[in-house]
């Protein structure tokens, strides 16, 4: 019973780059959600997503960055041309919701951006 | 967003308990009160979640005040690998506007020593 799959685990990137981050939820589960941990600071909520939908995005930043999670295969965090300052660890996390049910995120091991 | 206010940092030492404290005054009737923690290089892990009653499962206990302004994470005995960034998180319900949306604070940050 995998856990959620993030990959790659650590990306290099130069600036002007793209970045493409990967999340595999766990299985059965149809709610993914993506973090962002800038260096020494707390987790941002970016986007909340279900299948083929983007429910809430207001954490994402209004330019170069954009996500998706298709009906059939990962969901992806784009982010175009990358600057330095998107140096992060981002955080996938799905969860199994229905209407009733509170229950908890399971997160990967993040996805670590360098931009040089 | 509801917020929570926890102290920065806590020490503990091995097999002692461990109460963290979260105060949360502007918490609204569909708040739940959630706890996950971040160990060191890795992805947020979940400890344990309530809305009124007090909650126990293998990881931890929440005890929740009777009005619900703050709450307590209890671990009976601290070990080496508990030492990590505790949060404690109001999470609206499903269907809430602000259901998927977890607000991670600063956390309080555990040590443990041996």
């Amino acid at each position: 019973n995998a856990g959620v799959m993030q990959n790659p685990r650590h990306l290099v990137r130069r600036r002007g780059q793209e970045a493409r981050l990967r999340c595999s939820p766990m299985k059965g589960h149809s709610h993914v959600y993506w973090y962002r941990q800038l260096p020494e600071e707390g987790l941002k909520f970016m986007v909340y997503l279900q299948k083929e939908n983007i429910i809430d995005e207001s954490g994402m930043p209004k330019e170069r960055f954009s996500a998706e999670f298709p009906k059939e295969g990962p969901s992806i965090l784009r982010i175009q041309q990358v600057v330095r300052g998107d140096s992060a660890a981002y955080f996938c996390a799905s969860s199994l919701t229905s209407p009733t049910n509170t229950g908890e995120l399971f997160f990967g091991e993040g996805s670590r951006l360098t931009v040089l | 967003d509801a917020k929570t206010t926890q102290p920065n940092s806590m020490e503990s030492n091995e097999e002692e308990p461990v109460h963290l404290p979260c105060n949360h005054s502007t918490i609204s009737g569909t708040d739940y009160i959630h706890w996950y923690r971040q160990l060191p290089s890795q992805g947020p892990e979940y400890v344990i979640h309530g809305l009124t009653s007090n909650v126990n499962n293998r990881m931890a206990s929440l005890a929740i005040a009777e009005d619900r302004k703050s709450s307590t994470l209890i671990l009976h005995r601290a070990t080496l690998r508990d030492a990590a960034v505790y949060y404690c998180i109001l999470r609206d319900v499903p269907g809430g506007t602000s259901y998927g949306k977890l607000t991670f604070g600063q956390g309080t940050i555990l040590t443990v020593h041996p």
